[in-house]
């Protein structure tokens, strides 16, 4: 049982550049999130996902997209990277229901845009 | 919006002290209110609080809700160097989004 998993763990990127990141977890969650963190300012939620097939927009969205074309998988993506991107990425996934909020996390996979 | 408040944003103490640890906060439905230990990688669940004024414990961590007063305290007793981390206090919203804090750094001293 692996829980989160994401790939890469690191990655450098020029600016202008895309890239995707993968998330995947074997729990049978519904509800999958992705995060950023950055010094001093906690985590952030980007995007995040009720089901297979769904996505909705978090507190700072700009810049990524995502897809959830598969309960086990969510993905994001960076279409022209900026250096305001550059930070450690999170995700994370949790059951549905109003009684299960503890979200589980991946390792984060941290990304330097240059 | 949900609003999560922690303090002190950072904290060095030597090994055996005691800390307390603050989170205050402000949610249109209250739920509930976790905290996560952050070491060098992905955050690690510690407790989940729903009632006022009902203890959780583990080891020498503990915490404490005050609905009343919308804030909780983590406290550590005999503090450790492997308790140096990040604590990270949320509230979860709809769809069990949760807003967090921006952490608090402890570090601790041999």
């Amino acid at each position: 049982n692996a829980g989160v998993t994401q790939t890469p763990k690191f990655r450098v990127l020029k600016t202008g550049q895309s890239m995707t990141l993968l998330c995947a977890q074997d729990m049978n969650h519904e509800y999958m999130y992705w995060y950023r963190q950055d010094p001093g300012m906690g985590l952030r939620l980007i995007h995040y996902s009720v089901g297979e097939g769904t996505t909705a927009k978090g507190e700072v969205p700009d810049g990524y997209n995502v897809s959830r074309l598969k309960k086990q998988n969510f993905l994001l993506g960076l279409e022209s990277a900026a250096p305001s991107q550059t930070s450690v990425y999170f995700c994370a996934s949790s059951y549905s229901g109003t009684f299960s909020y503890e979200q589980y996390f991946g390792p984060g996979t941290r990304l330097t845009v240059t | 919006e949900d609003k999560v408040v922690q303090s002190p944003l950072s904290l060095v103490v030597h090994e055996g002290d005691t800390v307390t640890l603050n989170c205050s906060y402000e949610v249109t439905n209250f739920r509930s209110l976790l905290w996560y230990k952050q070491e060098k990688k992905a955050p690690t669940f510690l407790f989940m609080l729903t009632s006022s004024g009902i203890e959780k414990k583990s080891g020498r961590l503990s915490s404490i809700l005050d609905k009343k007063e919308l804030f909780s305290i983590l406290n550590i007793t005999a503090t450790q160097t492997g308790d140096s981390a990040i604590y990270l206090c949320a509230v979860p919203g709809a769809n069990s989004k949760l807003t967090f804090g921006k952490g608090i750094t402890l570090s601790v001293r041999p």
